[in-house]
């Protein structure tokens, strides 16, 4: 099946530092993938659409400055959260689709 | 504009009694309706996509139907481990893979 992988699964750091998500589909190409935000008993909140070889599109409310989004190739986009505040902890999941969207396995993000 | 409703927020079963999910949606049109499990702490597991009105699908003890405005996810005589979040979502044909989730139904099954 097709799988999608995420890195780191839990990352710690401190106010004001920047954490890079990486997102990866395993077996499979993907020209679009999406990065969802997801709060606690809550459902998926999508924050953008990444596209390879152009640039990402936010829904409306996403700081684009703040959540930099870069897909790198065919199999590879990156979540880059700039100078993190606590109000930014949250679970951030990737997907990408064939059909249907397939998930990766989430990013923890606590900010201290 | 485009939804999805899901209920009830949350279902609590015991073991062995059969249940139903509902998901109501509106939707321009539709490329696809999707059913996702999500344990708690991990990124949602795909089940079940259906394309049109009639049409179903099954997986162990879930079972998934779809009109032209719901679907449903059947489960039958469910076990503990069934427990966990079950989202609806649904992708518009407008191009490309958008998908609009629902909250989600957060199921209990109790031993």
């Amino acid at each position: 099946g097709a799988v999608v992988s995420q890195h780191p699964s839990w990352v710690i750091c401190k106010s004001g530092t920047s954490v890079k998500i990486e997102c990866r589909s395993l077996d499979f190409q993907a020209t679009t993938m999406f990065w969802y935000r997801q709060f606690p008993k809550q459902s998926l909140m999508l924050m953008a659409t990444s596209n390879e070889g152009s640039k990402a599109t936010y829904e409306q409310g996403v700081e684009k400055d703040k959540f930099l989004i870069n897909h790198a190739s065919l199999t590879l986009s990156t979540l880059t959260v700039t100078s993190a505040h606590p109000e930014d902890s949250s679970f951030y999941i990737c997907s990408a689709p064939i059909v249907e969207q397939f998930f990766g396995p989430g990013t923890r993000l606590t900010v201290l | 504009e485009d939804q999805v409703t899901q209920s009830p927020e949350a279902l609590r079963l015991q073991e062995g009694e059969s249940s139903s999910l509902n998901c109501s949606y509106t939707v321009s049109g539709l490329r696809g309706l999707f059913w996702y499990r999500q344990d708690p702490g991990k990124g949602p597991e795909f089940l079940f996509t259906l394309y049109s009105a009639g049409e179903e699908k099954e997986k162990e003890r879930l079972k998934a139907t779809l009109t032209k405005k719901e679907s449903f996810l059947h489960i039958t005589a469910p076990k503990p481990e069934d427990s966990a979040t079950y989202l609806c979502a649904v992708g518009p044909n407008t191009g490309g893979f958008k998908t609009i989730f629902g909250a989600g139904t957060r199921l209990f099954v109790k031993a």
